[in-house]
């Protein structure tokens, strides 16, 4: 079972360069979610959707937008890469029942020069 | 949603039980337990969760006070494997979306 695949898995921008990362899910959950981890500290949310076509902020959303066109994909964009946007990116996914637990992908790990 | 306190490192010896503590003492009473972990920078990994019940699994098992404000996870038989980081998280119930908030957890190493 895939469950939760991210691409690419390692990435080198330069300052001002612009990217999107995928993120795709084969188990039919409505809820979908990407997080950044930086050393040393816990996964901070940067946004989050609840179905096909939605789309909210989380904790951390400057900077990064983001899109839901299809209920398996979750894209992460980044218009203008700064050295602050370097990271590792986890995406999430989950059930739309409030005790369900999130399934994460193996993440994408981002430099900025 | 109610924060945790876990102790930043423990260590455990190969093939004996670990015993992870966290404690949530603000918890609200629709919020669950929930314990993830992270092995090498991997992608967080779900272990377990819980409300009020004790619950088990074939990766450990969920021990919760009878006034939640705290609650231990058990690795019955430690392997090197389970070398990771682990987090105690309190979330509610209900159709949210809310994030889960991962602090900085327990760094657990198993010792042959």
């Amino acid at each position: 079972n895939a469950g939760v695949t991210q691409t690419p898995k390692f990435r080198v921008l330069k300052t001002g360069q612009s990217m999107t990362l995928l993120c795709a899910q084969d188990m039919n959950h409505e809820y979908m979610y990407w997080y950044r981890q930086d050393p040393g500290m816990g996964l901070r949310l940067i946004h989050y959707s609840v179905g096909e076509g939605t789309t909210a902020k989380g904790e951390v959303p400057d900077g990064y937008n983001v899109s839901r066109l299809k209920k398996q994909n979750f894209l992460l964009g980044l218009e203008s890469a700064a050295p602050s946007q370097t990271s590792v990116y986890f995406c999430a996914s989950s059930y739309w029942t409030g005790d369900q637990p999130q399934h994460f992908g193996d993440g994408t790990r981002l430099s900025i020069l | 949603d109610a924060k945790t306190t876990q102790p930043p490192s423990m260590d455990c010896a190969e093939g004996r039980a670990a015993n992870l503590p966290c404690n949530h003492s603000t918890i609200s009473g629709n919020e669950y337990v929930y314990w993830y972990r992270q092995i090498h920078s991997q992608g967080p990994q779900y272990i377990i969760h819980g409300l009020k019940n004790n619950e088990t699994n074939e990766m450990a098992s969920l021990i919760i006070t009878e006034d939640r404000k705290s609650s231990t996870l058990i690795l019955p038989h430690a392997t090197l494997r389970d070398t990771a980081v682990y987090y105690c998280i309190v979330r509610p119930g209900g159709n949210t979306g809310n994030q889960f908030y991962f602090g900085t957890g327990t760094s657990l190493t198993v010792i042959p």
